[in-house]
């Protein structure tokens, strides 16, 4: 069963726009979340994360919104440009403060940012 | 600096051999980890090392499937009697330490296709 989950595969938004993609997650003892992104033929790359004790975190264009009671974390991408064109992987780990790192990702959704 | 390097980017082998993949993590990191992406998938967990030494096994998908890390720098993952269910991208990443706040840096994966 999955414990993240990114219900949209796929999401098309206007240059300039925000872009807004979805994360739901079943285990309530995940206590940090990951946005990753990536491109083809590369692995993902880092983008923002959030710990259980914030609803947001913000940096540049991107913002990441927590709903703790909604197991539910979005991230805003504004203004949206082509280059952010990519899967983005939502990802999250029970270990917040500890000393393990493995991550547990969504399936992904892949953004088209057209000009 | 050099990222995280995987080697080689593309495998294609028949059923039943066995195939080795390499992941040499960024120098000093301490922290490795195996992740698997299937088609359609996100990233599966699969083993971490801390060091040389990986404590938690269980993410390994069967016992065909082994890695070590020695030097505490470079890691093989070895997969025995290779089955077509094992085709995926095999993505390698490190961290500075073993905290889930510590990025994971990925390297680029290697596509395993088994005939």
């Amino acid at each position: 069963d999955q414990q993240v989950k990114q219900n949209s595969p796929s999401l098309s938004v206007q240059e300039g726009r925000i872009s807004i993609l979805n994360c739901d997650y079943t285990n309530s003892m995940f206590d940090y979340f990951l946005w990753y992104k990536k491109y083809p033929a590369e692995g993902p790359t880092f983008l923002i994360s959030i710990s259980s004790i914030k609803d947001k975190n913000e940096d540049g264009r991107f913002t990441v919104f927590l709903n703790k009671s909604a197991k539910h974390l979005s991230l805003h991408i504004v203004p949206s440009q082509p280059g952010d064109s990519a899967v983005y992987f939502c990802a999250a780990s029970p270990n917040y403060g500890g000393s393990q790192g493995n991550l547990i990702f969504g399936k992904g959704t892949k953004l088209s940012v057209k000009p | 600096g050099a990222g995280v390097s995987q080697s080689p980017s593309n495998k294609v082998t028949e059923k039943g051999k066995d195939v080795e993949l390499r992941c040499d993590p960024i120098s000093g990191h301490t922290a490795l980890y195996w992740y698997r992406q299937s088609l359609g998938q996100g990233l599966e967990f699969l083993i971490y090392f801390q060091g040389n030494s990986a404590p938690d096994k269980s993410g390994l998908p069967s016992d065909r499937f082994s890695a070590e890390r020695t030097g505490g720098s470079v890691s093989t993952l070895t997969i025995q009697r290779t089955q077509q269910e094992d085709s995926a991208v095999y993505l390698c990443a490190s961290s500075l330490e073993l905290r889930v706040t510590d990025t994971q840096y990925f390297g680029p994966g290697t596509r395993l296709t088994v005939l």
